[in-house]
C-alpha cells in the first residue's frame, strides 16, 4: 500500500530563516511521481513541483529547492530565506496509477508559520 | 483559459439535506478526480471519472455518496442525507485525455461544506 508521511505537523520560523519540510513515502511501484503542493490560508491548492522516480537530480527554483533521495524514500523541500508569504500548509503527494489515469496520495501536511 | 471551476465555494446544509457540488474541468479535459479534505488532514482520493463513466470509486463511502460526469455539463458530487462528519473541503481536479502520471492534474479552489 502506498503511504506518504510528513512527520512535522507544524513548524514556526522567523523570517529569513531557512526551513526544510520532510516527506517520506512508501510504494511498491517502480514508476511513480512525487509532488509538493502549497495550501495558503485562502484554501486553494498551488502546484509547486512534480518529480519522476527516475530523476534524482535536485531541483532549485528561486528560494525553493527539493532533495529527492530514492535510497531513503524521501523528497524533502527547503525554503531558503523564508518570508511571511510562505506561511501555508504544504502537502507532499505520491501518484498512484488508476486504470487510464492516476490519483494522488497526500500526506497530512506540514503547517508552516513564518513570523516577521 | 479558465481553470477548474468549482461551485459553490461554500455550502451550508442542515443534517439530512442533500449537498450537490459541481466541478467544471478545464477546457479539453475529460478526466475528473474528486478529493475530500477533512479538517487538519490531507486530501483523500474519492473517485475518478471520465465522460459518462466512473473509472475508480475506491475512495467513495459506500452509502449516501455518488458522482457523475455527464456528456454535457459539469461533474457532480452528490451527498445525500448529510451528517456532521461530511463537513469538509471537497476538491476537484481535472486532466486531459490519455493522462499519464506525467500529466499535471489541475485543482479547483474547492467547495467547503458545513453541515449544521
Amino acid at each position: 500500500a502506498q503511504k506518504v508521511t510528513q512527520a512535522q505537523t507544524e513548524i514556526s520560523v522567523v523570517e529569513k530563516e531557512d526551513v526544510t519540510l520532510d516527506c517520506v513515502y512508501e510504494t511498491r511501484d517502480t514508476t511513480y511521481y512525487l509532488f509538493w503542493y502549497k495550501q495558503p490560508p485562502s484554501g486553494e491548492l498551488v502546484f509547486l513541483i512534480r518529480r519522476n522516480s527516475f530523476d534524482e537530480q535536485n531541483e532549485i527554483s528561486g528560494r525553493y529547492s527539493w532533495n529527492f533521495q530514492k535510497s531513503t524514500s524521501s523528497f524533502n523541500f527547503t525554503i531558503t530565506a523564508s518570508q511571511v508569504v510562505d506561511s501555508a500548509v504544504y502537502f507532499c503527494a505520491l501518484s498512484e496509477a488508476k486504470n487510464s489515469g492516476y490519483a494522488l496520495n497526500f500526506g497530512k501536511g506540514t503547517s508552516l508559520l513564518v513570523t516577521p | 483559459n479558465a481553470g477548474v471551476m468549482q461551485n459553490p465555494r461554500h455550502l451550508v446544509r442542515r443534517r439530512g439535506q442533500e449537498a450537490r457540488l459541481r466541478c467544471s474541468p478545464m477546457k479539453g479535459h475529460s478526466h475528473v478526480y474528486w478529493y475530500r479534505q477533512l479538517p487538519e488532514e490531507g486530501l483523500k482520493f474519492m473517485v475518478y471519472l471520465q465522460k459518462e463513466n466512473i473509472i475508480d470509486e475506491s475512495g467513495m463511502p459506500k452509502e449516501r455518496f455518488s458522482a457523475e460526469f455527464p456528456k454535457e455539463g459539469p461533474s457532480i458530487l452528490r451527498i445525500q442525507q448529510v451528517v456532521r462528519g461530511d463537513s469538509a473541503a471537497y476538491f476537484c481536479a481535472s486532466s486531459p485525455p490519455r493522462a499519464s502520471m506525467n500529466t499535471e492534474a489541475f485543482f479547483g479552489q474547492g467547495t467547503r461544506l458545513t453541515v449544521v
